[in-house]
């Protein structure tokens, strides 16, 4: 069956400008995760929707980074006034029901490049 | 707080030689533990987990991983290494003390197999 897709695989923009990134979830997964993976570190948490409501939202690190999931299927992440340090690969992961023993299964990822 | 470390950037073997990726964990209750896997450009993949019960856990592609409570380690393991191996090894950790936590990643290791 179909996998976690991310929309675009590549995004460059200029620093101060507005960007919005798509996940499509594994189909009748009700958890979606994102995450920020830097240059050589593991994925850092940004925030988890359980349905329509952000249920964990204490990975965002400052109210320029923003998501919504308005039907509980896909979500976007979206990041006002891009900074250089906002470059980094987006990885947005589902899972069936959200709790911890639950594996989330990733999707490929967006590549953001803020020049 | 929760956290996992991964001592080796790097792991050396050789094809068909026995291999093996450290992770340790620190966590305040129990551990949920996860091993998943970077191919370049692509997101992670699964490979294994473990919630509770047999210490010894097998996983996709012939891994398989022991978890160590009084050593607080959940190390991964291969038999025999295949060059196709090579590729960026992660492990996380969740807290099992509440419904839901965070996943929490290692930097990752990285495995190069070598024909």
């Amino acid at each position: 069956g179909a996998g976690v897709s991310q929309t675009p695989s590549n995004k460059v923009t200029e620093k101060g400008k507005y960007v919005e990134l798509r996940c499509d979830p594994i189909s009748g997964h009700t958890a979606l995760y994102w995450y920020r993976q830097s240059l050589g570190q593991g994925p850092e948490f940004l925030i988890y929707f359980q349905g329509t409501g952000a249920a964990d939202d204490s990975g965002l690190p400052n109210d320029r980074f923003f998501a919504v999931r308005p039907e509980g299927s896909v979500s976007t992440l979206k990041i006002q006034r891009t900074e250089r340090g906002d470059s980094a690969v987006y990885l947005c992961a589902s899972s069936l029901l959200g709790d911890s023993t639950d594996t989330q299964y990733f999707g490929p990822g967006t590549r953001l490049t803020v020049l | 707080a929760q956290s996992v470390a991964q001592p080796e950037d790097q792991v050396n073997v050789a094809e068909g030689n026995p291999l093996t990726v450290k992770c340790t964990y620190s966590v305040s209750g129990n551990p949920y533990l996860f091993w998943y896997v970077q191919y370049p450009n692509r997101g992670l993949q699964f490979l294994l987990k473990y919630i509770t019960g047999d210490n010894l856990v097998k996983g996709s592609y012939g891994f398989e991983a022991e978890f160590n409570k009084s050593q607080t380690s959940f190390h991964l393991k291969k038999p025999s290494a295949l060059v196709s191996d090579s590729a960026l090894y992660f492990c996380a950790v969740r807290d099992a003390r509440s419904g839901y936590s965070t996943l929490t990643f290692g930097k990752g290791t990285m495995l190069l197999v070598s024909p």
